[in-house]
């Protein structure tokens, strides 16, 4: 069974620090990594992809991949309420269309 | 550009009804998905079509119809409902396989 694991939270962080999400994932042939923003009531929206080993820099956000460990996080500097959502991980395995999605983990930032 | 769009928003069916969610998109894609979203569970892929004409099974199928009627739009079918399938419902698209999916607002429906 392939899977996505991510610690559900919430995970509680004062605005203005960094809130860092963990994810690993089973498939070690996975290639591609995603990062989904889940507000409550809301659809996923996508924040970040991920395809290669090292760090992906976007504005507040970094996503960082190691495949050696099957392991992905994404960085949220400057955490502001607004950030407070489910943060969803989703790994693509090789081949087929069926990407595989973590059940999130809550952030809530304290103003 | 709307990008994922669904209907209905909200949806209450007794045990033995039938429904069809609708879904389009208007970003060209040729990828459309749709999934299901429980509690605790995160996001479980119900069928998907990987282009215009061809759709496949996902991981949870079962009780479950598609069809994609042409490139924009992708449809889900509960042919009898249950209240097992009391969810949220997502459609969702991408431009080719490997690439980000879109996702629409979602339909919330429940089954008495």
């Amino acid at each position: 069974q392939k899977e996505v694991e991510q610690n559900s939270g919430p995970l509680s962080v004062p605005e203005g620090a960094i809130a860092s999400l963990n994810c690993t994932y089973s498939d070690r042939g996975s290639q591609s990594f995603f990062w989904y923003r889940q507000y409550s009531g809301k659809s996923p929206e996508l924040i970040m992809s991920i395809y290669s080993n090292g760090d992906k820099e976007d504005g507040r956000f970094t996503a960082q991949l190691n495949k050696a460990s099957q392991y992905v996080s994404l960085l949220i500097r400057d955490s502001q309420p607004s950030d407070s959502a489910t943060y969803l991980c989703a790994a693509r395995p090789p081949g087929g269309f069926k990407t595989i999605f973590g059940a999130g983990t809550r952030l809530f930032v304290k103003a | 550009n709307a990008g994922v769009t669904q209907t209905p928003k909200f949806q209450v069916l007794k045990t033995g009804q039938s429904m069809t969610l609708q879904c389009a998109q208007d970003m060209n894609h040729n990828s459309m998905y749709w999934y299901r979203q429980d509690p605790g569970m995160g996001l479980r892929l119900i069928y998907y079509s990987a282009s215009e004409g061809t759709t496949d099974k996902g991981e949870v199928p079962n009780g479950y119809n598609v069809s994609r009627l042409n490139k924009r739009e992708f449809s889900l079918r509960l042919e009898s409902a249950a209240p097992s399938q009391t969810s949220v419902y997502f459609c969702a698209s991408s431009e080719a396989q490997y690439n980000e999916q879109f996702f629409g607002p979602g339909t919330r429906l429940t089954v008495l």
